[in-house]
């Protein structure tokens, strides 16, 4: 049972350049979450899946896209880089649609984009 | 725009010492209260998860109460062991999906 895994760990982008950050759980969990977060700031949402199909703007949606691929796996897209984008990424799952369980954390993408 | 706040920022205690921190929250469309605790390189991890006024939580030397009414809940942590050093997070679950602190970094001297 690993919970939570993210790909990659790290990344260095230039500008202009795509990239996929990917995620999965093992936990059959409904909801999934995908959060950056920056020196200074509280985790802040970029998108949500509260089930497979569906998913939903966060706070801080602009310039990624999101694909819940199927149960387990929840993917976040930048499809044209910008420095601004740099910061660690974490995703989320949570069991049950409400969403009010305990929120388990994968281990984060430090992405740099200069 | 909803805000979630902790105070303090940070904070440097001696081992043995017990403390204490505050997370204010809006007082509307209450879910859930969480608490994380977040070491430095790793992931946050689940410490409580609070629905009910006046919930109050335990684990260990650690424990939170909650008050929906006046939008705050306190994380204490009784006897800081060197440990117990990390952010702790909170995160308000309303209809807008979780809204997350700033945390409080807390240092324990040994």
């Amino acid at each position: 049972n690993a919970g939570v895994t993210q790909t990659p760990k790290f990344q260095v982008l230039k500008t202009g350049q795509s990239m996929t950050l990917q995620c999965a759980q093992d936990m059959n969990h409904n909801s999934m979450y995908w959060y950056r977060q920056d020196p200074g700031m509280g985790l802040r949402l970029i998108y949500y899946s509260a089930s497979e199909g569906t998913t939903d703007k966060g706070e801080v949606p602009n310039g990624y896209n999101v694909s819940r691929l199927n149960k387990r796996e929840f993917s976040l897209r930048l499809e044209s880089a910008a420095p601004s984008q740099t910061s660690v990424y974490f995703c989320a799952s949570i069991q049950g649609l409400a969403g009010v369980g305990e929120q388990y954390f994968g281990p984060g993408t430090r992405l740099t984009v200069t | 725009i909803l805000n979630v706040e902790q105070s303090p920022q940070s904070l440097h205690v001696q081992e043995g010492d017990s403390t204490n921190f505050t997370c204010s929250f809006p007082s509307s469309n209450f879910y859930a209260l969480h608490w994380y605790r977040w070491e430095t390189a790793k992931s946050p991890e689940a410490l409580f998860v609070m629905t009910l006024n006046g919930d109050e939580k335990k684990k260990g030397r650690i424990s939170a109460t909650l008050n929906t009414k006046e939008g705050y809940s306190y994380l204490y942590i009784k006897g800081s062991q060197p440990e117990d050093s990390a952010t702790y997070l909170c995160a308000f679950r309303g209809t807008y999906k979780y809204i997350f602190g700033t945390g409080t970094r807390l240092k324990v001297l040994a």
